[in-house]
């Protein structure tokens, strides 16, 4: 089955630039997740969706970042404006609904901000 | 607050020996463990997991323990190969209602051959 697919997989804006990540869960896959690993981390949850409706953004940076599934299915999340500790690998996993079931994750995608 | 870490950030093997990666957890309420490999400019990909009502779980080549007293997560490898560098991640699932993971730092594991 395919997996997780994230675009665009490398990007490199200057500060205070806006950037948008897209995100196109497994086929079937009600909740979706993204993250945020900086270099040397785990990945650190920023919102999770199930549908589209968001099931917890409390770790989200409200003033500056987005997210949105409007179909219930692709994802786009957004910095505006980016700072330059934003530089980080942006993730995107989906799963099954219910406790207990398996995220998948995307390659990625790497944001520099310079 | 809620963390999750690992003791060593590298750990340094022979190719055929056994590897032992290992966790600690602070939030004695999660019910639910997972243990992550990540290879380099890839996504985390699950390996095994554990539910709190377990101690021990074996997979193919490896087994996950799980001590709740101590709230201690290990992850053991048989027969370390070289493809099996790369970075483990211990998560913790913090809510019941949500699946939502708490990832450790990571352990860098390098298999020399």
């Amino acid at each position: 089955e395919a997996g997780v697919a994230q675009s665009p997989r490398y990007k490199i804006i200057e500060k205070r630039q806006s950037v948008a990540f897209w995100c196109n869960p497994i086929s079937g896959h009600a909740t979706l997740y993204w993250y945020q690993q900086i270099l040397g981390q785990g990945p650190k949850l920023l919102i999770q969706f199930q549908n589209n409706g968001v099931v917890d953004d409390s770790q989200l940076p409200k003033d500056r970042f987005s997210a949105e599934r409007l179909k219930g299915v692709d994802s786009t999340l957004k910095i505006q404006p980016a700072k330059l500790e934003d530089s980080a690998v942006y993730l995107c996993a989906s799963s099954l609904v219910g406790w207990g079931n398996e995220q998948y994750f995307g390659p990625g995608t790497r944001l520099t901000v310079t | 607050g809620e963390s999750v870490g690992l003791h060593l950030p590298t750990l340094s093997v022979q190719e055929g020996d056994n590897s032992i990666i290992n966790c600690a957890y602070s939030n004695s309420a999660s019910d639910y463990f997972i243990w992550y490999k990540q290879e380099s400019g890839k996504g985390p990909q699950f390996i095994i997991d554990i539910r709190s009502n377990m101690d021990k779980r074996q997979g193919q080549r490896v087994t996950v323990l799980l001590n709740k007293t101590v709230k201690h997560l290990s992850l053991q490898i048989a027969a370390t190969q070289p493809g099996d560098s790369a970075v483990y991640f211990c998560a913790e699932n913090t809510s019941s209602n949500t699946g939502k993971l708490i990832f450790g730092q990571g352990t860098t594991l390098q298999v020399k051959p």
